[in-house]
This record gives structure tokens, sequence and C-alpha cells, in this order.
């Protein structure tokens, strides 16, 4: 079945060091989504992607990084520079290119949990 | 920033109907409006979309008011499973090319009573 797989699903980091969540996608979609979500709050959008090596920040991009080598995958790198970290993680997709049809939905991973101790 | 404002919560009871409200005042001709919801530790999923038309499909039914710039989502008959964050969102269908900011807001947390 088709879908979007985020890895690991729980990834606890000393404060100071980097590290990097994986989103892979078999659904072929083009578009892909990097959202930050607090406890008890709604999504924030940190990147997004159209096509492969082009991406756009987002509302809060600052602290994070991500790359765009495959139309699979769409890594998200949280660096040092992120002073709160902790925080649950999703990545989704979408395919924008059929024409007019408003059937083009998100699909979302199923989340990683980052904690920073 | 999103262009939806929705209630932060709202309560129901098991078995009665659930009227999710979204305001849109901004929306364009082109705007699809799409809900979401999210159960707890997971990933949002799709719940519905419309255009201008109202929409049934099996988890729900979408109500658009005739000047588009308000919606209601309407659980029929809410069970305990329904008690999620429901997110209401614009989605531009006219922007083909090019990647969209798809932002999110707070949405609505609800609660259903047994």
């Amino acid at each position: 079945d088709g879908g979007i797989t985020q890895s690991p699903k729980y990834l606890f980091r000393k404060e100071g060091q980097n590290v990097t969540l994986s989103c892979e996608q078999n659904l072929n979609h083009d578009a892909m989504y990097w959202y930050r979500q607090d406890p008890g709050q709604g999504l924030r959008l940190i990147y997004y992607s159209q096509i492969v090596n082009d991406f756009q920040k987002g509302d809060i991009a600052e602290g994070y990084s991500v790359s765009r080598e495959k139309k699979e995958s769409f890594p998200l790198t949280v660096t040092s520079a992120q002073k709160n970290p902790t925080a649950f993680y999703l990545c989704a997709s979408i395919n924008p290119r059929s024409p007019l049809s408003g059937a083009n939905v998100l699909t979302f991973g199923a989340g990683s949990r980052l904690t920073v101790l | 920033d999103a262009k939806t404002t929705q209630p932060n919560s709202m309560e129901s009871n098991e078995e009665e109907p659930v009227h999710l409200p979204c305001n849109h005042s901004t929306i364009s001709g082109t705007d699809y409006i799409h809900w979401y919801r999210q159960l707890p530790s997971q990933g949002p999923e799709y719940v519905i979309h419309g255009l201008t038309s109202n929409v049934n499909n099996r988890m729900a039914s979408l109500a658009i008011a005739e000047d588009r710039k308000s919606s209601t989502l309407i659980l029929h008959r809410a069970t305990l499973r329904d008690a999620a964050v429901y997110y209401c969102i614009l989605r531009d269908e006219a922007l083909i090319q090019g990647a969209q900011k798809l932002v999110f807001g707070q949405g609505t947390r609800l609660t259903i009573n047994p």
C-alpha cells in the first residue's frame, strides 16, 4: 500500500546535537511538507518542497534544514540552532498536478516525536 | 498565517449530531475547503473537501455558505471515536505548478461525552 513512512518514531537528543528525521513516500507525489506540533497546539509549517532540489521556508524554518535529492525523500535536520526542538514532527505529501479537480488531499505520516534531554 | 478561524474546542454527546464551524472570509474563487482530523498521537487524516456545493461522504457532510466565507463540518451521529482535533484549511486548486504553502490553524478539539 502507498503511504508515507517517518522514522524514527521516537528520538532522544542531547542539547547541541543535530538530528535528522526521515520521511519517505511511495505515492509518486510531487509536493512534500514538514510540520511541527507542540502539545495541545496546531500544526506549524517548517519547510515545503514542490520538486527535487527545490524547497521553500515555512513559518518556522529557523534552526531547521531540509534536502530534496529524490522525489520520494524529504529529510528534516533539526540543528543545534533550534532552541526548543522538543515536539511532534509530521511529514505530508500531496500531488498538486491534477487540474482543478479538488481531489488532491494531503497524506500524512505517523509522525516522529523528538525529545531533547 | 492561517486563512481560517475555528473555535478552540467543542463538546457533544455520543450519537448526537455535531456541527463544527470554520470561517474563511478571505477565500478566493479557486480555493477548495478541506477538512482533516487528528486523533491523539497520530498524523492528521483527510475527512472531506468541497468548493461550492454541499458534500457528503461516509465520514461526514460539508455545508458551505452561499458566499463561501464559512463552512460547517457535520458529523451526523458522533461516536467516541470521533473525538479528535478537526482542522479546516484552504487549498488553491489554481496553483498547479509550484508548491503551495498549506497552513493549518489551531483546529477545534472535539470532545464526545458517553
